[in-house]
């Protein structure tokens, strides 16, 4: 049984571009939550997508934007990237009616250059 | 002030002993605790729950909550090397639907051989 998978595992950007980052959550899963997690800290909550709508946000501006596709999967979008934007982004899964303990996957990891 | 304060560490200790990591928190309004661990280069994958206050074990692993002192604990009986990793306490409020998760900043702990 396949867990959360997101893609890429690695990926360099250039500051002012754009990056999107993908999600595929555990199979039976279809919450999906993403989060930031800068080096030597903790993950921090961006937002969470249900039945494909936003449904939580975090602190975190407008340029940081999602969407959840019909299959459940999510992507995670970050417009005029900023060095301070360099982190581990992590995808969570979660089902209908769970209330903890959510599936990451092993993240991708952005390098703002 | 962070509503969860974690001790970043490093804390090394040697094979076999006992491992006391801790967590404070501000927030009231939490209801689940949890530990996760998290390897490098991978996603934090959860180790322990538990629902409000009290003492929960798997095997050498202990959770306890004090939510009077609004402080949690993990403890590690007969630590193995493949117990270092990052240890990251996060907590939730309860509710319905899924609720974000907010983390502490991990404690990095290194097992001695």
């Amino acid at each position: 049984d396949a867990g959360v998978t997101q893609s890429p595992t690695h990926l360099i950007k250039t500051r002012g571009q754009q990056v999107t980052l993908r999600c595929s959550p555990k199979s039976g899963h279809d919450t999906v939550s993403w989060y930031q997690q800068a080096l030597g800290q903790g993950p921090q909550f961006i937002f969470q997508y249900y039945e494909e709508e936003e449904r939580q946000r975090g602190n975190f501006p407008d340029r940081f934007s999602g969407h959840q596709f019909p299959n459940y999967s999510s992507e995670l979008n970050v417009n005029a990237l900023l060095l301070g934007d360099s982190a581990l982004y992590l995808c969570a899964s979660s089902a209908k009616g769970q209330d903890y303990g959510y599936t990451f996957g092993s993240g991708t990891r952005l390098t703002v250059v | 002030q962070k509503e969860v304060e974690q001790d970043p560490g490093p804390l090394s200790v040697p094979e076999g002993a006992i491992v006391s990591l801790n967590c404070t928190y501000s927030n009231s309004a939490f209801q689940y605790f949890m530990w996760y661990r998290q390897y490098s280069r991978k996603g934090p994958e959860l180790l322990m729950y538990t629902y409000s206050s009290g003492n929960k074990e798997d095997g050498r692993f202990t959770a306890q909550v004090d939510k009077s002192s609004k402080y949690i604990s993990l403890f590690i009986r007969d630590s193995q090397p493949s117990d270092s990793a990052t240890y990251l306490c996060a907590m939730q409020r309860g509710g319905r639907g899924a609720q974000k998760l907010v983390f502490g900043q991990g404690t990095r702990l290194t097992i001695n051989p």
